[in-house]
């Protein structure tokens, strides 16, 4: 059971913009500790798509963002398109555990 | 260019430990704030961070499987050695090895292909 709640699945139509949640407690995201997104997609390893809540590394395009607040964080992708039909990670730190920790996952289908 | 590259068995068999080598290159692990972790993927299942091993030598282990793993590096050879004895079918997943180049808690900016390990008799 991961310690970073996000939901199953999320969906939306091209073109639309969706939003992924990541929940976590204060001993990690409410302590402070960075956010990192990753997208996986079928088959491959996880690419790093935002890291220190943030920021978007080089060749990662302006529609996804990420923001970070609390005990949470979020990813946002707009424009939605088929090429973003992915699963998506949320990482943190987490102090009481002493290591980095994934959230469980959330799969993306674009309609 | 920073690349990473798991090899080891394919299939072990219960009880059996397990030994696998992230051989990288593009960075040195005895730079600064260069980490190396192994992350594990079971099957349609999420990501577990296992454990990591730290420029200066420093380890940290996941709490859950911290006794039965054990993590080493070889900078001349850059590689990181990763073994985990007692193999359990529920330990079959894609190991991947990932690299972090700002410390303890910062994100994992490149990752193997990762190498999948089938836990059978």
């Amino acid at each position: 059971q991961s310690v970073l709640t996000q939901p199953p699945s999320v969906s939306g139509a091209p073109g639309q913009r969706v939003t992924i949640s990541c929940t976590g407690s204060g001993s990690n995201i409410g302590a402070g500790f960075d956010v990192h997104w990753y997208q996986q997609l079928p088959g491959t390893a996880p690419k790093l798509l935002i890291y220190a809540n943030s920021n978007r590394p080089s060749g990662v395009p302006d529609r996804f963002s990420g923001s970070k607040s609390g005990t949470s964080a979020s990813l946002a992708i707009t424009g939605l398109q088929a090429e973003d039909e992915a699963d998506y990670y949320c990482q943190s730190f987490d102090s009481s555990l002493s290591g980095s920790l994934f959230g469980g996952g959330t799969k993306l289908t674009v309609l | 260019q920073v690349t990473l590259r798991e090899s080891g068995p394919a299939l072990v068999k219960p009880t059996q430990t397990l030994t696998l080598t992230c051989t990288f290159s593009g960075f040195s692990l005895s730079t600064s704030g260069m980490c190396v972790s192994w992350i594990r993927q079971p099957p349609g299942k999420a990501l577990e961070w296992l454990v990591r091993i730290d420029w200066d030598d420093d380890k940290y282990y996941s709490t859950s499987l911290k006794t039965r793993l054990t993590i080493s590096k070889d900078t001349s050879k850059n590689q990181v050695v990763l073994t985990m004895t007692n193999m359990d079918p529920v330990d079959t997943a894609t190991y991947y090895c990932a690299r972090s180049s700002s410390g303890s808690y910062s994100d994992f900016d490149y990752w193997g292909q990762g190498t999948l390990v089938t836990v059978s008799s």
